[in-house]
């Protein structure tokens, strides 16, 4: 069974630092992950997607993950954070078998970025 | 700027009453997923439907709960009667099912208390 794990579920940056956000999967073939994001009292948003096409995946709002097959890790940075990332991350992977389409969601990291 | 849109919003009900939640998917989508989030147990898929057949409906309480698309604008999940351990925000996502690197767009999910 596919499944992933985001390490922290509360990460606190500085404005302007670096943000990394830990994902690493389980899975018995190549995965399909991905980065959404929830801001408060909304719904998911799509972040970015790894479809095998390149291992360094660029997002919107300047993130971007790079899938690494020997860490079984899906992990998502920014070079500088700003106050607007304060937000709730989630990884999720994309199953396989007859539910392809689904998409199973690690536990979330909560982002806070202070002044 | 086509969205998931959801309706009630916030919803509070007491205890053994019927509870529905309405989602209108993206015109053209034809798939459509029902989930679940709580504090403890995160983000968990209640039902999936591709083209209005249900696909995958193992992670609803089936005693209680009941997810349905009467046509291709409206999906319909009920729940009676309710109990406060449903107490969750139930987001609806529909996507293009285009497989399983799919993108799902996500509604602003409804917020269900129950007493």
């Amino acid at each position: 069974a596919q499944s992933v794990t985001q390490l922290g579920s509360h990460v606190s940056v500085s404005e302007g630092a670096l943000v990394l956000l830990r994902c690493n999967y389980s899975s018995s073939v190549p995965p399909y992950l991905f980065w959404y994001v929830q801001y408060p009292n909304q719904g998911l948003q799509l972040l970015l997607k790894y479809t095998s096409a390149a291992t360094l995946v660029k997002g919107i709002n300047g993130f971007e993950a790079e899938f690494k097959k020997s860490e079984t890790s899906f992990h998502l940075t920014k070079p500088s954070a700003h106050m607007s990332d304060a937000a709730e991350y989630f990884c999720a992977v994309s199953e396989f078998g007859g539910s392809q389409g689904n998409l199973i969601f690690g536990k979330g990291t909560k982002l806070s970025v202070k002044p | 700027d086509a969205r998931v849109t959801q309706t009630p919003r916030h919803k509070v009900t007491e205890m053994g009453q019927e509870v529905t939640m309405r989602c209108q998917p993206i015109l053209g989508h034809n798939t459509v997923f029902w989930y679940r989030q709580t504090m403890m147990q995160g983000l968990e898929l209640l039902a999936y439907f591709r083209n209005r057949a249900p696909l995958d409906d193992s992670g609803m309480p089936k005693d209680r709960f009941s997810a349905e698309m009467p046509d291709a604008t409206l999906a319909t999940l009920k729940i009676q009667p309710s109990e406060p351990r449903d107490s969750a925000v139930y987001f609806c996502a529909s996507g293009r099912g285009q497989g399983p690197t799919d993108t799902q767009y996500f509604g602003p999910g409804t917020r269900l208390t129950v007493l």
